[in-house]
């Protein structure tokens, strides 16, 4: 147990669908963060909240949409995604946004 | 921007025998290199990490090499265990304000231990 929980942990969805994904940390860390996980690939920094604030949007499509309400919840909407998006989603909280990194279990999207 | 290469990308050792995984990196700024280790079905965890001050660093079995010259840091696990079978990632990042949005991960190194 990280202290960092996703929900849900699989997700299949339609292209036409709207959906969220949830992460909750229980760690009092201020940084949040969204990562794209695929096979064979490294891990791709998507968002990154510090204090509610978002830092960074690494060229990330607008059909991917963050939403972070307070320091300790951080959710992905997604709509009218493509089947390439179908991937490991992993929400990650630090304390500051140096030093290590605190991951969830992931959420397993299929874009069908 | 950074660029960070990791090899092997799958290893077999037989439990017992010693793990070697190495990554190289681009950027001279890059000064903090963490390893991550992901179990099948969590999300990774860090296992040890390593700043450019120093070029060594143990914790059990598991120990971290940086060469800033040649700009390649490995990763070693001694007596391995079949506890060890995960994938690991290496990254790299310059340690300033925002160290974390900067953090390049390598591509990962699946490792099996045989038992």
């Amino acid at each position: 147990e990280t202290g960092v929980t996703q929900t849900p942990r699989h997700l299949v969805m339609g292209m036409t669908n709207k959906k969220s994904l949830k992460c909750e940390q229980h760690l009092g860390h201020n940084a949040m963060y969204w990562y794209k996980q695929s096979a064979k690939k490294p891990l791709e920094l998507m968002f990154v909240y510090n204090f509610k604030e978002q830092t960074e949007n690494n060229s990330v499509p607008s059909r991917f949409s963050p939403e972070c309400p307070n320091s300790s919840h951080l959710f992905l909407h997604l709509h009218t995604l493509q089947p390439e998006d179908s991937a490991l989603y992993l929400c990650a909280s630090s304390l500051g946004t140096i030093g290590e990194l605190f991951f969830g279990e992931g959420s397993r999207l299929t874009v069908l | 921007g950074e660029n960070v290469e990791q090899h092997p990308s799958t290893l077999s050792v037989q439990e017992g025998d010693s793990a070697v995984i190495k990554c190289t990196y681009s950027d001279s700024a890059s000064n903090y290199f963490p390893w991550y280790k992901q179990e099948l079905g969590k999300g990774p965890q860090l296992i040890i990490d390593i700043r450019s001050n120093v070029g060594e660093k143990k914790d059990q079995r598991i120990a971290v090499t940086l060469n800033k010259t040649a700009k390649h840091f490995s990763l070693h696990i001694t007596e391995t265990q079949p506890e060890d079978s995960a994938v690991y990632f290496c990254a790299a990042s310059p340690i300033s304000n925002f160290g974390n949005e900067k953090l390049t991960f390598g591509t990962g190194t699946r490792l099996t231990i045989i038992p």
